[in-house]
């Protein structure tokens, strides 16, 4: 079955200091993967987005992310965390060729200490 | 564009009432899906559409529950009765389906669905 999973349910980190959110997905063949941010009562946010081409993709708010096909994996990170970062973040797969259905992690809750 | 737009943002109601949540998306989009959210189970895909049909429906939990998208700027999903395990966060998204675009899903603010 096809699943994505984000080890880390929840992570703390100073402001200032970098991040790295952790993502692995299972699939037959290499899907479309995203980074969502939610922050608290809010809609899901598109940091950024991996379709093809170069492995590192940049989004918003100064985060990247990297494709390793060997690992399945497709880290968010970040180089130096704002106190506004604090937010769940979601990982997501699209499987190549269907109609966009997203499959989510179980998300990572990101607190961010002064 | 204003984006996804979803009502009400809160719906409070009582167990077995009927309940409607609705959406439109954005212009020109002609996929459309429903998830919803919960602490349990995290997000999770109730239906999607593709050019106004329904193309599946296995996330829907149970009869109750039904979605309908009459034209391509206006979709539902109703939940009659409802039941307090109802109690979610439901979006809606919309993304256009292309073979020469790749597009994401672009959400909607949610809808906070309570039953008591």
């Amino acid at each position: 079955a096809q699943s994505v999973t984000q080890p880390d349910i929840h992570i703390t980190v100073s402001e200032g200091a970098s991040l790295e959110l952790r993502c692995n997905y299972s699939y037959g063949a290499t899907p479309y993967l995203f980074w969502y941010v939610q922050s608290p009562g809010q809609g899901l946010q598109l940091l950024l987005k991996y379709f093809s081409g170069d492995t590192l993709v940049q989004g918003i708010k100064g985060f990247e992310a990297e494709f390793k096909r060997s690992q399945s994996s497709f880290n968010l990170r970040k180089p130096s965390v704002h106190w506004s970062d604090a937010a769940e973040y979601f990982c997501a797969v699209v499987r190549v060729g269907s109609a966009r259905q997203l499959t989510f992690g179980s998300g990572t809750q990101l607190t961010v200490l002064p | 564009d204003a984006g996804v737009i979803q009502s009400p943002r809160h719906e409070v109601t009582e167990m077995g009432q009927e309940v409607t949540l609705r959406c439109k998306p954005i212009s020109g989009h002609n996929s459309l899906f429903w998830y919803r959210q919960t602490m349990m189970r995290g997000l999770e895909l109730l239906i999607y559409f593709n050019n106004n049909v329904p193309i599946d429906d296995s996330g829907m939990p149970e009869d109750r529950f039904s979605a309908k998208m009459p034209n391509a700027s206006f979709s539902t999903l109703k939940i009659q009765p409802s039941e307090p395990r109802d109690s979610a966060v439901y979006f809606c998204a919309s993304s256009s389906r292309d073979r020469t675009k790749n597009t994401e899903a672009f959400f909607g603010q949610g809808t906070r669905l309570t039953v008591v």
